[in-house]
């Protein structure tokens, strides 16, 4: 059971590159979600699912799409990279039901964008 | 003036001695979490709590839903209890978390 995997650990991107980064869980959660952490600030959301095929947008989403096409899955890309997007990102379960279960946090990718 | 805040935002105490981190908010909530980030980056849950007071090893979280005011406690501290602590409210309007800025905590042997 590996919980929530995030890949890449990593990345440099140049301004105006696209990437993806990819979440996935195993533990058959519903809701899954995208948060950014920045220094001086907590963590912000960027977008949410409540289900595959279930998609909506959270306190910071622009610059970023989502996808849910799975229930294990839920990739975030950015379509044209900006420095202002270089942050921790942090992708989260949590079980079906009640928004007071307790939330699964990936080990995070780490954004440079130049 | 943010949502949820925390106090302090940075704290060092010698180990064994007993530590609280607070968290204040201003919006109506359901429950609130409080979340342990090392310092490698991962994010463990802690505690969530809707009322009252939750025991777990040497820590302990309360909540006062009528002063809106949840405290994080360590007994007898340790190095190893050094990270960041993170408070997050679940709003009643909604089932999104809103989180304080977190408190960093270094325990010095």
């Amino acid at each position: 059971n590996a919980g929530v995997t995030q890949t890449p650990k990593f990345q440099v991107l140049k301004t105006g590159q696209s990437m993806t980064l990819q979440c996935a869980q195993d533990m058959n959660h519903e809701y899954m979600s995208w948060y950014r952490q920045d220094p001086g600030m907590g963590l912000r959301l960027i977008h949410y699912s409540v289900g595959a095929g279930i998609t909506d947008q959270g306190e910071v989403p622009n610059g970023y799409n989502v996808s849910r096409s799975t229930t294990e899955d839920f990739p975030l890309r950015l379509l044209s990279a900006a420095p202002s997007q270089t942050s921790v990102y942090f992708c989260a379960t949590r079980k079906p039901g009640s928004s007071q279960e307790t939330q699964y946090f990936g080990p995070g990718t780490r954004l440079l964008v130049l | 003036k943010n949502e949820v805040e925390q106090s302090p935002q940075n704290l060092t105490a010698q180990e064994g001695e007993f530590i609280t981190i607070n968290c204040s908010y201003s919006v109506g909530i359901s429950a609130l979490h409080w979340l342990q980030q090392h310092p490698g980056g991962g994010i463990v849950s802690l505690f969530m709590l809707s009322s009252g007071k939750k025991k777990h090893g040497r820590l302990i979280a309360t909540i006062n839903i009528q002063e809106k005011h949840s405290s994080l406690h360590i007994t007898a501290s340790h190095p190893r209890d050094s990270a960041v602590y993170i408070c997050a409210v679940v709003r009643t309007s909604g089932s999104r978390l809103t989180f304080g800025e977190g408190t960093q905590l270094t325990v010095n042997p």
